[in-house]
C-alpha cells in the first residue's frame, strides 16, 4: 500500500462541474501539498496546508489530520483546468523535508 | 532568479556514459530537492540539501547516483555508467526551509 493514495486516478468532467479529488495518507505529516502538472510537464504548487482549509480563486483545499485525508475541490471547472493533480505529504518524522507523492489524478474538463 | 532553472532540458546519452544534470534554484532558497518522475507516475524523492549540506540521500537508487551543492546554490546530480532504466524526467525544486517548493522545468533523460 502506498503511503499516499489518490482517487480517482482519472476524472472526466463537463465544463462548469464541481470537481473533487481525494488524497489519503498513512504516515504522520507536518504538511500536505497539492500540485498541478500541466500537459507540457511543468509542476506548479497550488497549496501547502497543515490544517483546516485554504482557498485560492476557484480552488479549495481541505485537510482532516485525524482522518489523514485531504480533498482538492475545483468549482465551476474549465477546460484549462485539465491537468494532473498530485498530492504530496511532508513527513513529520526525522526524514526532514522530503515529500512523498501520490500517483496523481488526471483531470480532463470538456467544453 | 525568476524561477528554478535546469539544464539541459533534454539529454540523450548512450548506455554506460556519465551525465551531469544542473539545477539553479531561486535565489535565497535554502533547500534544494531532486526528484525523478517516470512517465505516468508521480515524482519520486531522490535527495535534498539545506545550504550545501546533503540532508537526506536515502532516495538515491544506487551508488551510481550522486549529488552535490558545494556553495549552497547550484546543484549537480550526476549519474555514472548510465543504464536504460535511468531514463526519466529529473526534476529539481527549491524552497525556504520546509516551505512551499518551486519546481524547475525538469531534464528529460533518455539513455539509449
Amino acid at each position: 500500500k502506498n503511503e499516499v493514495e489518490q482517487s480517482p486516478q482519472n476524472l472526466t468532467a463537463q465544463e462548469g462541474e464541481f470537481i473533487t479529488i481525494n488524497c489519503s495518507y498513512s504516515v504522520g505529516i507536518s504538511a500536505l501539498h497539492w500540485l498541478q502538472q500541466h500537459p507540457g510537464g511543468g509542476i506548479v504548487s497550488l497549496f501547502m496546508l497543515s490544517s483546516g482549509k485554504k482557498k485560492h480563486g476557484r480552488l479549495i483545499a481541505t485537510i482532516n489530520i485525524q482522518e489523514k485525508h485531504s480533498s482538492l475541490h475545483i468549482t465551476a471547472s474549465h477546460p484549462r483546468d485539465s491537468a494532473v493533480y498530485i498530492c504530496a505529504v511532508r513527513s513529520g518524522e526525522t526524514s526532514g523535508s522530503r515529500l512523498t507523492f501520490g500517483e496523481g489524478t488526471q483531470l480532463t474538463v470538456n467544453p | 532568479g525568476a524561477g528554478v532553472s535546469q539544464s539541459p532540458r533534454y539529454k540523450v546519452t548512450k548506455r554506460g556514459q556519465d551525465v551531469a544534470l544542473r539545477c539553479d534554484p531561486i535565489s535565497g532558497h535554502v533547500s534544494l530537492y531532486w526528484y525523478r518522475q517516470a512517465l505516468g507516475q508521480g515524482p519520486e524523492f531522490l535527495t535534498y540539501f539545506n545550504y550545501e549540506a546533503q540532508q537526506d540521500k536515502s532516495g538515491l537508487p544506487n551508488d551510481r547516483f550522486s549529488a552535490e551543492r558545494p556553495e549552497g546554490s547550484i546543484s549537480t546530480l550526476t549519474i555514472q555508467r548510465t543504464e536504460q532504466r535511468d531514463s526519466a524526467m529529473y526534476r529539481c525544486a527549491s524552497s525556504f526551509v520546509k516551505g512551499e517548493q518551486y519546481f524547475g522545468p525538469g531534464t528529460r533523460l533518455t539513455v539509449t
